[in-house]
């Protein structure tokens, strides 16, 4: 299996609402990821889990919460965001660090903020 | 700087027809390059990796190769697909103390019948 999933696919939500995304894969990867993509643009990174433990943030704005609850999943929660926020959100893993092994990318969720 | 630049920006040719992209790269320390191939909406799928001691890679119609030299790669496609079209992107892993992905801004490939 090397797949990585990604829910919901598609998501809208007001300003003032709290949503999460979720993401999961069950590659043994200790390396997961959270991208953001505007349209034809390339993926931006935001956060890096390395053995469940957050190691990188790319100072993204405290509206988006990472969260690792074991080595399958990595949650982003969602609470006040803004319309610009709109983008397709990217999970990846890897076995290693990024930079050294292949990483396998979700489908993305499209979240549009209204 | 490290920056990862590539041609053409957009490219149209008939199914069946061969073409190739081009990545040039300054990224230092250079680590591993990638192609990735991505439909519109949904992740990135990758197509191959290279490390500097690698020149050539194929995946089935994919042929990717790296000159570490002058920091210049390609992805040649084969008897192209319609399936092909999609944006075709660079990615040079930096092995310097950032760690990052260098990502370029893709080539939009499309396949006509």
């Amino acid at each position: 299996d090397t797949e990585v999933t990604q829910t919901p696919k598609h998501l809208v939500m007001g300003m003032t609402n709290k949503k999460s995304l979720k993401c999961e894969q069950h590659m043994g990867h200790r390396a997961m990821y959270w991208y953001k993509q505007k349209a034809k643009k390339p993926p931006e990174l935001m956060f890096v889990y390395s053995y469940e433990k957050l190691s990188i943030n790319e100072s993204v704005p405290s509206r988006f919460s990472p969260e690792c609850p074991n080595s399958s999943l990595l949650n982003l929660h969602l609470h006040a965001l803004q319309p610009e926020d709109s983008a397709l959100y990217l999970c990846a893993s890897s076995q290693l660090g990024l930079q050294n092994t292949e990483a396998f990318f979700g489908q993305g969720t499209r979240l549009t903020v209204v | 700087k490290n920056q990862v630049e590539q041609s053409p920006q957009s490219l149209i040719i008939l199914e069946g027809k061969n073409c190739t992209l081009q990545c040039n790269y300054t990224v230092s320390p250079f680590s591993n390059l990638r192609w990735y191939k991505q439909d519109t909406g949904r992740g990135p799928v990758s197509l191959t990796i290279m490390t500097f001691s690698e020149n050539t890679k194929s995946n089935g119609r994919y042929t990717a190769t790296l000159d570490a030299d002058t920091k210049q790669s390609s992805l040649h496609i084969t008897a192209s697909q319609l399936s092909d079209s999609a944006s075709y992107i660079c990615v040079v892993a930096n092995a310097g103390n950032n760690r990052k992905l260098i990502w370029g801004l893709g080539t939009s490939l499309a396949v006509n019948p």
